[in-house]
């Protein structure tokens, strides 16, 4: 059953360091996300993208995140200087439509980064 | 503000038992509700979807109910195993302008002991 892989699986960094979070979404789905988890909170939604840009973000997302899909299976994360609040899991999902918002995300098992 | 609000806490119950999580959410406007199953330290795993029209959805064991009126949701597990030991996440979305806003609520750690 195809799913989505996530590199690496932890992340160590000091703080004010360029992480990048590889993704590889299901090679059929169209539509990526990125989530993160700090640890004991819930799941908070990052960004969507489809067709090479970003459809929707939300307030964490500011400008020390970025996200790209260099190649046709890559899906990447960026946070530009990160903070000791940016340790947290980070999440990446594909979806193969949006389809009115009840297309079936595909989640992969995440990439814990650790900010020290 | 969207809201997504979960109970109980956290549930330990009897292998082999039934068990009923509830949702509650504030989300507007609302498109679908979802319930994942997320293991300690894993990516969340979608049980069901459901949106305005739908009051019901199964999935072998688990069963969602929804009651957009009231805006409450259900996921009862029947016949536990000790597998389903896990959160259950209630994820709420809206649509508006045609963007998706997602709320994810804290989830119900579920353990099922023999």
């Amino acid at each position: 059953e195809p799913e989505v892989t996530q590199t690496p699986s932890h992340q160590v960094t000091q703080m004010g360091q360029e992480v990048i979070l590889r993704c590889v979404p299901i090679s059929n789905h169209l539509y990526f996300y990125w989530y993160r988890q700090i640890l004991g909170q819930k799941v908070e939604f990052l960004v969507s993208f489809y067709n090479n840009e970003i459809s929707e973000k939300s307030e964490i997302f500011d400008d020390q995140f970025s996200v790209e899909r260099p190649d046709g299976s890559n899906f990447t994360l960026k946070i530009r200087s990160t903070k000791l609040e940016d340790s947290a899991m980070y999440f990446c999902a594909s979806s193969e439509r949006l389809a009115g918002g009840i297309d079936t995300q595909y989640f992969g098992p995440g990439t814990r980064l650790t900010v020290l | 503000k969207n809201q997504v609000e979960q109970s109980p806490q956290s549930l330990i119950i009897l292998e082999g038992k039934n068990c009923t999580l509830q949702c509650n959410y504030t989300v507007s406007p609302f498109s679908n509700l979802r319930w994942y199953k997320q293991d300690t330290g894993r990516g969340p795993v979608s049980l069901t979807i459901m949106t305005f029209s739908e009051n019901t959805k199964s999935n072998g064991r688990y069963t969602a109910t929804l009651d957009a009126d009231t805006k409450q949701s259900s996921l009862h597990i029947t016949a536990s195993q000790l597998s389903d030991s896990a959160s259950y996440i209630c994820v709420v979305s809206g649509l508006s302008g045609g963007y998706q806003k997602v709320t994810f609520g804290i989830g119900t750690k579920l353990q099922v002991i023999p």
